[in-house]
């Protein structure tokens, strides 16, 4: 059971650089999202996505890119990564939208030096 | 006002005690309620969805008050394996997932 798969787990990287995080579901589920989580902030939401072909903005959208072209996949990318984007990044996907039960991916541990 | 705020602890507790956590949300529309797990340097996972009569899952029990906007999570018996960050999480109508910053709890023998 794969469920939420994301990669990398851990990155660093340098000011400027741009990378993508990647995120696959094998749940069928349409809803799918990116949030980050920093010390005393909680979970914020990046980009979501409620299909393919549909993405929106979060609370926190700028700096990253999402694209949806297939159920499974949802990549974040970095377009020019800045020491504040330092963070733990989580995937997540719902069957629904909204959607009750969302499963997250275990994570992808950035640093932007 | 934030839009869900809780207790951010840390709680601790002895193993067999009891704890309580609140949650506030700001937003009257929220229609949807639970209570997420974080263990350390780990993903969040569902513990249990709260509905408005009250609901009971072994040791868990979780309560809804629409009316002062407050959802309640209950640990009875305490086991060390409780310890984690424990998240309150509304769903409001045509809206994503509102995290609170989580509530630690530290179960100690």
């Amino acid at each position: 059971n794969a469920g939420v798969t994301q990669t990398p787990k851990f990155q660093v990287l340098k000011t400027g650089q741009s990378m993508t995080l990647q995120c696959a579901q094998d749940m069928n589920h349409e809803y799918m999202s990116w949030y980050r989580q920093d010390p005393g902030m909680g979970l914020r939401l990046i980009h979501y996505s409620v299909g393919a072909g549909i993405t929106d903005q979060g609370e926190v959208p700028n700096g990253y890119n999402v694209s949806r072209s297939t159920t499974e996949d949802f990549p974040l990318r970095l377009l020019s990564a800045a020491p504040s984007q330092t963070s733990v990044y989580f995937c997540a996907s719902s069957l629904t939208y909204p959607g009750n039960t969302i499963y997250f991916g275990e994570g992808s541990w950035l640093t932007v030096v | 006002r934030k839009e869900v705020e809780q207790d951010p602890g840390p709680f601790n507790v002895p193993e067999g005690a009891t704890v309580a956590f609140n949650c506030t949300y700001s937003n009257s529309a929220s229609q949807s309620f639970f209570w997420y797990r974080q263990d350390c340097r780990k993903e969040p996972k569902l513990l249990m969805s709260v509905y408005s009569s009250g609901n009971e899952d072994g040791r868990f029990t979780a309560q809804l008050n629409r009316a002062s906007q407050y959802i309640s999570l209950l640990i009875r018996d305490s086991k060390l394996s409780d310890s984690a960050t424990y998240l309150c999480v509304v769903n409001q109508a045509g809206t994503a997932l509102i995290f609170g910053k989580g509530t630690t709890l530290s179960v100690s023998s």
